[in-house]
């Protein structure tokens, strides 16, 4: 079953302008995870926040938890033609499971 | 070393081959996992291996058969396919818990033919 559901679906930007995605989930949790996947490869992880926290920084990453809404957003900020990618939130489902929101594609231009 | 590593990279197979997908880690995880995803969608989670034994199953086919022979080791051994099966399945590996950062590789492209 999936748990996230991200949007907007698509996001095309300028290089050098922000970037932000969200993501919302169903149930209670105690951490969420942020992953980026190049075109056909692999999935990277890019950060984790836990339930207590608000928010979380990483190099040009910036993401916000609101528990009270289950709700994430993903900033990138100046973003560049490299972080063209598909963005996914992850939310565990139990003690080994984790399960992928819908996903963000986004498309910067250089 | 923070690699996971799966081969092939791609595989054609037919309806009647039988064929195994290929994962391994050494980082010393010890739950591994199967992923497959379609074009333009998430990975959907198929088993999880937890210290070389099968703790989750997601309802798999049976078709698709998995495999821990050691704790750096996953395999996932294909059967009597089908062409809806065609996809990019990922292995993974993290700590155990589900709050762990995961490692994947970079994913085996499948086509049955």
């Amino acid at each position: 079953s999936q748990q996230g559901e991200e949007d907007p679906q698509a996001l095309s930007i300028q290089e050098g302008e922000n970037a932000t995605m969200n993501c919302s989930y169903k149930t209670s949790i105690n951490n969420l995870q942020w992953y980026r996947q190049n075109s056909g490869r692999g999935l990277v992880h890019l950060i984790l926040i836990r339930s207590n926290e608000r928010e979380k920084h990483s190099g040009r990453l910036r993401v916000t938890l609101d528990t009270s809404k289950k709700s994430s957003s993903l900033l990138i900020t100046a973003s560049r033609a490299a972080d063209t990618a598909s963005y996914f939130c992850a939310t565990p489902l139990g003690y080994q499971k984790v399960t992928f929101g819908t996903g963000t594609k986004l498309q910067v231009i250089p | 070393d923070t690699e996971v590593t799966q081969t092939p990279k791609h595989l054609v197979m037919g309806m009647t081959n039988k064929k195994s997908l290929k994962c391994e880690q050494h980082m010393g995880h010890r739950a591994m996992y199967w992923y497959k995803q379609k074009a333009k969608k998430p990975p959907e989670l198929m088993f999880v291996y937890s210290y070389e034994k099968l703790s989750i199953n997601e309802s798999v086919p049976s078709r698709f058969s998995p495999e821990c022979p050691n704790s750096s080791l996953l395999n996932l051994h294909l059967h009597a396919l089908q062409p809806e099966d065609s996809a990019l399945y990922l292995c993974a590996s993290s700590q155990e818990y589900s709050g762990s950062e995961a490692f994947f590789g970079q994913g085996t492209r499948l086509t049955v033919v």
